[in-house]
């Protein structure tokens, strides 16, 4: 079965303090991964993907994901973390199938103090 | 990026009630949208796969004839939550993948936030 873990339901920092949220896959073949942000009461944002290429993927606000295939991970990262950052963050995988749908890890809530 | 307007963004409605959300691609055309929706604090759950010109693929244990999927054009796709129960309250989001940029994400709407009094 195809599926998306984050083992994480919270991840609390400081200001200024890099953040990393957790994500692993498990899909068969070469999965596209994503990172979505959510805010309250919102849809989903698109952060960034990974498709193929460099393992280190640069995506909006600051954030990059590093693609590790031999631990089947995607964890996202930031180097320095703003209280803005504070939201629900989703990875998801789509399996290489065209046109089929993401499916969604359970979320990570970040909560960035100052 | 490609926008997806989700309307309404909140709906109240009586037991017993339908209710319709419109999800429109707004400067792309989408053969595929997908419905999912999202109980509190929990992931998204995929509902259906919405295929313009033709039948909604449902996923398991979705009851087709309760949440009424309508792909009538490149543009537009509506769920219809028919004769809604308080259990069907939730957020119901939609979502498009733009036609020929097949680089996998989707484009999410808004929201709709239903609550079945």
């Amino acid at each position: 079965a195809q599926s998306v873990a984050q083992p994480e339901d919270q991840v609390k920092v400081a200001e200024g303090n890099p953040l990393t949220v957790k994500c692993t896959y498990s899909v068969s073949g070469n999965p596209y991964l994503f990172w979505y942000v959510q805010y309250p009461n919102r849809g989903l944002q698109f952060l960034l993907k990974y498709i193929t290429g460099d393992n280190l993927v640069k995506g909006s606000y600051g954030f990059e994901a590093e693609f590790n295939k031999s631990q089947t991970s995607f964890h996202l990262k930031k180097p320095s973390a703003l209280v803005s950052d504070s939201a629900l963050y989703f990875c998801a995988v789509r399996p290489y199938q065209a046109g089929t749908a993401l499916i969604f890890g359970k979320g990570t809530t970040l909560s960035v103090s100052s | 990026g490609a926008v997806v307007s989700q309307h309404p963004s909140r709906v109240i409605c009586k037991s017993g009630t339908s209710v319709k959300i419109e999800c429109r691609s707004l400067d792309f055309q989408a053969t595929t949208m997908f419905w999912y929706r999202q109980f509190p604090k929990q992931s998204l759950m995929l509902m259906a796969t919405s295929n313009e010109g033709s039948k909604a693929t449902y996923e398991q244990g979705v009851e087709k004839d309760k949440f009424l999927i309508n792909h009538a054009s490149l543009t537009l796709s509506t769920l219809t939550v028919t004769s809604a129960h308080p259990e069907d309250s939730s957020f119901y989001i939609c979502s498009a993948r733009a036609e020929g940029l097949d680089t996998g994400e989707l484009f999410f709407g808004e929201g709709s936030r239903l609550t079945v009094l």
